[in-house]
């Protein structure tokens, strides 16, 4: 069946770096693009970045833009994500989703990763 | 605060109908893109609910409908039950922001 299965939970330090990652099964890899959610605590979506995965072209939004960078690896079906000066507001649940095009829902969710930035 | 604005709660008893609104803008909703509906179970990952406006994945009891005009959407609920009770959010795209999809803040639904 169609899966998403994403990395296990991390705890960082504030200024230190992660990297999530989300291997996909069950479809051809190629054919979805990959989108990066975050969920803090209590709170409501917020939508990262995406990645298309034939050309690796990447989309951010604009509040995570120059800290945060999604890879792919068409090898091992598997898409990175990669936040930079963790800060103590980045503590969250990320969710890498699928999307069938480009504007299109998100029909497939990754289990999430909780992310805990601490001193 | 969120580009689309929905009510932070709603609430029914089992049985009854309720309605949930996304209210968006001329860049978002209404510049004619879709608006998705994500279904969020505690402690669970969203589940897609309704995509494209109004249509339903396989498995998805029509029960759960949706409707767009103008710059809102609206998602309707019909026959709730206890299993509905649940955090939902609209997602749409918003050309303003530079490539961004965005999501409502999310409404609570209490199933008295």
């Amino acid at each position: 069946q169609v899966q998403l299965v994403q990395s296990g939970a991390e705890v960082k330090k504030p200024g230190a770096s992660v990297r999530v990652s989300c291997k996909a099964s069950g479809y051809t890899f190629t054919s979805y693009y990959i989108h990066w959610v975050r969920q803090a605590p209590g709170q409501g979506l917020e939508w990262v970045g995406t990645i298309n995965p034939i050309i690796s072209r990447t989309d951010y939004a604009q509040r995570f833009r120059g800290r945060v960078t999604v890879t792919r690896d068409t090898s091992t079906s598997t898409v990175y994500m990669e936040l930079t000066s963790l800060k103590s507001e980045d503590t969250a649940v990320f969710y890498c989703t699928r999307g069938r095009w480009e504007l299109d829902a998100f029909d497939v969710w990754g289990q999430g990763t909780m992310v805990t930035v601490s001193p | 605060q969120s580009v689309l604005t929905q009510p932070p709660s709603v609430s029914g008893a089992p049985g009854q109908r309720v309605a949930i609104s996304c209210s968006g803008s001329s860049s978002n909703i209404g510049a004619t893109y879709d608006v998705h509906w994500y279904q969020q179970l505690p402690g669970t990952a969203p589940k897609l609910l309704i995509y494209g406006n109004t249509n339903r994945p396989s498995g998805v009891p029509d029960r759960f409908s949706g409707s767009k005009s103008g710059t809102s959407a609206s998602l309707v609920i019909t026959g709730l039950q206890a299993e509905d009770e649940a955090d939902y959010y609209c997602q749409s795209y918003d050309r303003s922001l530079s490539g961004s999809r965005v999501f409502g803040g999310g409404t609570k639904l209490t199933v008295l």
